[in-house]
């Protein structure tokens, strides 16, 4: 079965400090991962994906399939990098996005 | 473009009653999706469109849930009668064309339902 798990339901650091949002998966194939943001009064949006491998406002993530994990990390915090943040992976082919539960962050100046 | 539009935006209604919610996705996508959001379930998927027909409903939790799309600017999902474990967030979302790892879903707003 499908599954996402984000261990952390609320992290809060300071602003310039490192940020490491953890999310690991169980899935028996190949996934695709990604990772959705929702700012306060904003609609749930794609922040990244791992088969892109790039870095969206500073975030990066790198799928370990050894560890099934999908991290999301961004170096130096900013304040409007507080949103709720969701895991999620889609595999073979189907178009199901399964969510983790999601991690609130925030950021305190 | 407006994004995907939902309606209502809030919806507070008894047990008993017949809700509908309403979904128009981006223009020119083929896919639509309807998820739930509850404090102890998360983010679900319900049932997903392509081209209009249902795909996976295999997350409608019963038969009170149903959706339709009878053509490719407008679905709706209806609970039928509402009960109040039924009181959760309602998003509706649409890509282009999913299964494609470089598709994107584009989420509405949501629906806050009430079922008192």
């Amino acid at each position: 079965a499908q599954r996402v798990t984000q261990p952390e339901k609320l992290l809060s650091v300071f602003k310039g400090a490192p940020v490491e949002l953890k999310c690991n998966y169980s899935y028996s194939g190949s996934p695709e991962l990604f990772w959705y943001v929702q700012y306060s009064r904003q609609r749930l949006q794609l922040l990244l994906r791992h088969i892109s491998r790039e870095s969206i406002k500073g975030f990066t993530a790198d799928l370990n399939k050894g560890e099934t994990s999908f991290h999301l990390k961004k170096p130096f915090a900013q304040e409007e990098d507080s949103a709720m943040y969701y895991c999620a992976l889609t595999g073979g082919g189907a178009q199901k996005l399964v969510f983790g539960q999601g991690t609130r962050l925030t950021i305190n100046p | 473009d407006a994004g995907v539009i939902q309606s209502p935006r809030h919806e507070v209604t008894e047990m008993g009653q017949e809700v509908t919610l309403r979904c128009k996705p981006i223009s020119g996508h083929n896919s639509l999706f309807w998820y739930r959001q509850t404090m102890m379930r998360g983010l679900e998927l319900l049932i997903y469109f392509n081209n209009n027909v249902p795909i996976d409903d295999s997350g409608m939790p019963e038969d009170r849930f149903s959706a339709k799309m009878p053509n490719a600017s407008f679905s709706t999902l209806k609970i039928q009668p509402s009960e109040p474990r039924d009181s959760a967030v309602y998003f509706c979302a649409s890509s282009l064309w999913g299964g494609r790892a470089e598709d994107t879903q584009y989420f509405g707003p949501g629906t806050r339902l009430t079922v008192l």
